[in-house]
């Protein structure tokens, strides 16, 4: 069953802009983790927000959560070519503290135009 | 120079055929996983391993079978009862904290693309 959900599925900015996307989640979690992957490549780690945390920056990235709507949004600022790529939200699989799975969403798929 | 490898890169599977997937980790991890990745979808869970000799089965095992022998390795053969088995095939490992209800970051392979000849 799914998770997380992200939205939009897609999403094409000129560089410079900010982009926005969002996940939604099921049920309870214990944190939640916002991964990259670049085309034909693994993912990236990239930010790990608690449930007892509302914000979370991490150079160019800014991570909110809000457990009461179920939700978290990642920000990137003044984006840039290379940030183009598929960005997946990640939370913990229902009953599973402490086993390591984690439940991905279907990611938003983000071009940066030059 | 610590990571997860994945080989081969690119693998075919004749029908009737198993195949085996390579995944080694130089991060003194305890925790492996197998996620398959279907185009434009998100990851799902294959198989995990906490500790070595012990794995347990993810949302969709079946059709695939691993082992757990050495720390370091984490080997998926995808058997000639999974039927749709063209995907990308992604290992990851993580720190395994036993005294707390956190999941630790996952560290990923860079993928096998398996396809069906």
């Amino acid at each position: 069953s799914q998770q997380g959900e992200e939205d939009p599925q897609a999403l094409s900015i000129q560089e410079g802009e900010n982009a926005t996307m969002n996940c939604s989640y099921k049920t309870s979690i214990n944190n939640l983790q916002w991964y990259r992957q670049n085309s034909g490549r693994g993912l990236v780690h990239l930010i790990l927000i608690r449930s007892n945390e509302r914000e979370k920056h991490s150079g160019r990235l800014r991570v909110t959560l809000d457990t009461s709507k179920k939700s978290s949004s990642l920000l990137i600022t003044a984006s840039r070519a290379a940030d183009t790529a598929s960005y997946f939200c990640a939370t913990d699989a229902p009953g599973s503290s402490n086993t390591g799975k984690l439940i991905f969403g279907q990611g938003t798929t983000l071009q940066v135009k030059p | 120079d610590g990571g997860i490898t994945q080989s081969p890169k690119y693998l075919f599977r004749k029908e009737g055929q198993n195949v085996t997937l390579s995944c080694e980790q130089n991060l003194n991890h305890d925790a492996m996983y197998w996620y398959r990745q279907d185009p434009g979808q998100g990851l799902r869970l294959i198989y995990y391993s906490q500790i070595v000799n012990d794995f347990q089965k993810g949302d969709i095992a079946e059709g695939y079978s691993v082992s757990r022998e050495k720390k370091e390795s984490f080997p998926l053969t995808v058997t000639s009862a999974q039927k749709n088995p063209t995907a990308f095939y992604l290992c990851a490992s993580s720190i395994r904290r036993r005294y707390t209800a956190t999941n630790e970051k996952l560290f990923f392979g860079s993928g096998t693309q398996l396809s069906v000849l």
